[in-house]
C-alpha cells in the first residue's frame, strides 16, 4: 500500500521560502506510470493545485504560482519537494502531496495526510 | 484559469438524492472528459470518488455517479446516507497540463 508523508516547518516568516518534502513508501517514485503533485487548502477554503513532477524531473506548475514555485525530485531518497518563495499570509494552508496518473487526467488516488504551514512573523 | 463554480451547500434527507454541479468553461470542463470528484471529511485528506467524468474507483459505492453536459459536470449521490455528509470538490483538466479545482460544496444530511 502506497503511503505518502509530508514534512517541513509548520511556521514560516513572511517573505521567506516555504520548504516541504513528501516521502513516499510502499512504491517507487521512479515508476513510469505516475506523477507526483502538491495541492494546498487554506483554512476553511477549497483545494488549489500547486504543481506536479515526473520522476525524470519534468515539472508542471499552476500559472498563478509559477513564478514562486519549485518542485524537485530525489529518486535516491524516494521523495519529492516543494519550495514556495516570498510567502505571505495568503500562503497559510494545509499542504498535501499526492500521486496522480497523468498530466491530463490528474486522478489523485493516494494522498498524504497533509501538513499545516502558517505564515506569520 | 479560474476556479470551477460549485454551489456552497446542498442538503437532503437520508435516502434522498442530491446533485452537485460544477460549472466551468469550454477550456476546461467542456473541453475534456477529465473531471474528477473528491470527498473530504473534516481533518482528512480528500478521497477520490469519480474520475474521467463518470468512472468510479473500486470501493466507492455505486450510489455515487457522475455526468457532464456542456460546460457543467455533476455529481449525484443517490440514497443519501449520514456518512455522505462532507465537502465535495470537482476538478478538471484545463489544457496545457494544468488542473483546476472547484470551490467546494458542503453536503448536509438532514
Amino acid at each position: 500500500q502506497l503511503q505518502m508523508q509530508e514534512s517541513g516547518p509548520g511556521l514560516v516568516k513572511p517573505s521567506e521560502t516555504l520548504s516541504l518534502t513528501c516521502a513516499v513508501s510502499g512504491g517507487s517514485i521512479s515508476s513510469s506510470n505516475y506523477y507526483w503533485g502538491w495541492i494546498r487548502q487554506p483554512p476553511g477554503k477549497g483545494l488549489e493545485w500547486i504543481g506536479s513532477i515526473y520522476y525524470s524531473g519534468s515539472t508542471y506548475y499552476n500559472p498563478s504560482l509559477k513564478s514562486r514555485v519549485t518542485i524537485s525530485v530525489d529518486t535516491s531518497k524516494n521523495q519529492f519537494s516543494l519550495k514556495l518563495s516570498s510567502v505571505t499570509d495568503a500562503d497559510t494552508a494545509m499542504y498535501f502531496c499526492a500521486r496522480h496518473s497523468t498530466v491530463t487526467t490528474f486522478v489523485f488516488v493516494y494522498w498524504g495526510q497533509g501538513t499545516l504551514v502558517t505564515v506569520s512573523s | 484559469q479560474s476556479a470551477l463554480t460549485q454551489p456552497r451547500s446542498v442538503s437532503g434527507s437520508p435516502g434522498q438524492s442530491v446533485t452537485i454541479s460544477c460549472t466551468g468553461t469550454s477550456s476546461d470542463v467542456g473541453g475534456y472528459n477529465y473531471v474528477s470528484w473528491y470527498q473530504q471529511h473534516p481533518g482528512e485528506a480528500p478521497k477520490l470518488m469519480i474520475y474521467d467524468v463518470s468512472k468510479r474507483p473500486s470501493g466507492v459505492p455505486d450510489r455515487f455517479s457522475g455526468s457532464k453536459s456542456g460546460n457543467t459536470a455533476s455529481l449525484t449521490i443517490s440514497g443519501l446516507q449520514a456518512e455522505d455528509e462532507a465537502d465535495y470538490y470537482c476538478s478538471s483538466y484545463a489544457g496545457s497540463y494544468i488542473l483546476v479545482f472547484g470551490g467546494g460544496t458542503k453536503v448536509t444530511v438532514l
